[in-house]
């Protein structure tokens, strides 16, 4: 049983498109996350939401929206896309320790989007 | 605010040898400390983490790293290494601001 799985995988698209990543978790996590891996491997989070309410807003265009429709799902909806956006982009969950701060990311495989 | 730093970017070691990759964090308070490992193509995989406690902590496949406060540092370390460990490497921080950054990664390449 995969922990955090991600759909697509892989997805190629021009320019302009608008496109969707979905992510879903069944660790029963209050928190997920979305993560951009660029090119040389930096590894930068964008979006964390728990019990579907946005906590974490990085410094993202307004392209990106992030949407939970329940604490075990985290779609990242991209519009308008750029050459720049290209990367693989990761989920995660996690669920809270004691006092209500984030224990271990557990992380999906990653999808790997290629802008043309 | 937090940040991490990662000094070896590339690491090339033949099997059998001693690794030390390096990680030092900036940030003043309380801090949860990590190391994931990213292998060919696949997701990031928790290596070991230090939260409070024994500042040595021990992860899987042979790996350790050593929380020394006074350096701000939490270096990873294995005594031998095996080709199957080329993988890349991240260090991670989370302080009170509950987001875990990222340092910029060790590529480690081992070969037989």
């Amino acid at each position: 049983d995969t922990a955090v799985s991600q759909t697509p995988k892989y997805l190629v698209t021009q320019m302009g498109n608008d496109k969707s990543i979905k992510c879903e978790q069944n660790l029963g996590h209050d928190t997920m996350y979305w993560y951009k891996q660029d090119s040389k491997k930096f590894l930068k989070i964008m979006f964390s939401y728990n019990n579907k309410e946005l906590i974490i807003n990085e410094t993202v265009p307004n392209r990106f929206s992030p949407k939970s429709p329940d604490k075990a799902h985290l779609n990242l909806h991209i519009n308008s896309l750029e050459l720049g956006d290209s990367a693989v982009y990761f989920c995660a969950s996690s669920h809270e320790l004691t006092g209500g701060a984030p224990g271990e990311l557990f992380f999906g495989e990653g999808s790997r989007l290629t802008v043309l | 605010a937090q940040s991490v730093s990662q000094h070896n970017h590339h690491v090339i070691l033949s099997e059998a040898a001693s690794l030390e990759l390096g990680c030092n964090y900036s940030y003043g308070g309380t801090v949860n400390l990590f190391w994931y490992v990213q292998y060919p193509g696949q997701h990031l995989q928790l290596l070991l983490k230090y939260f409070s406690g024994d500042p040595l902590v021990k992860g899987i496949k042979g790996f350790e790293a050593e929380f020394i406060k006074s350096k701000f540092s939490f270096n990873l370390r294995k005594p031998s290494v095996q080709w199957s460990d080329t993988a890349e490497y991240f260090c991670a921080v989370m302080g009170n601001t509950d987001k875990l950054i990222f340092g910029t990664g060790t590529r480690l390449q081992v070969f037989p």
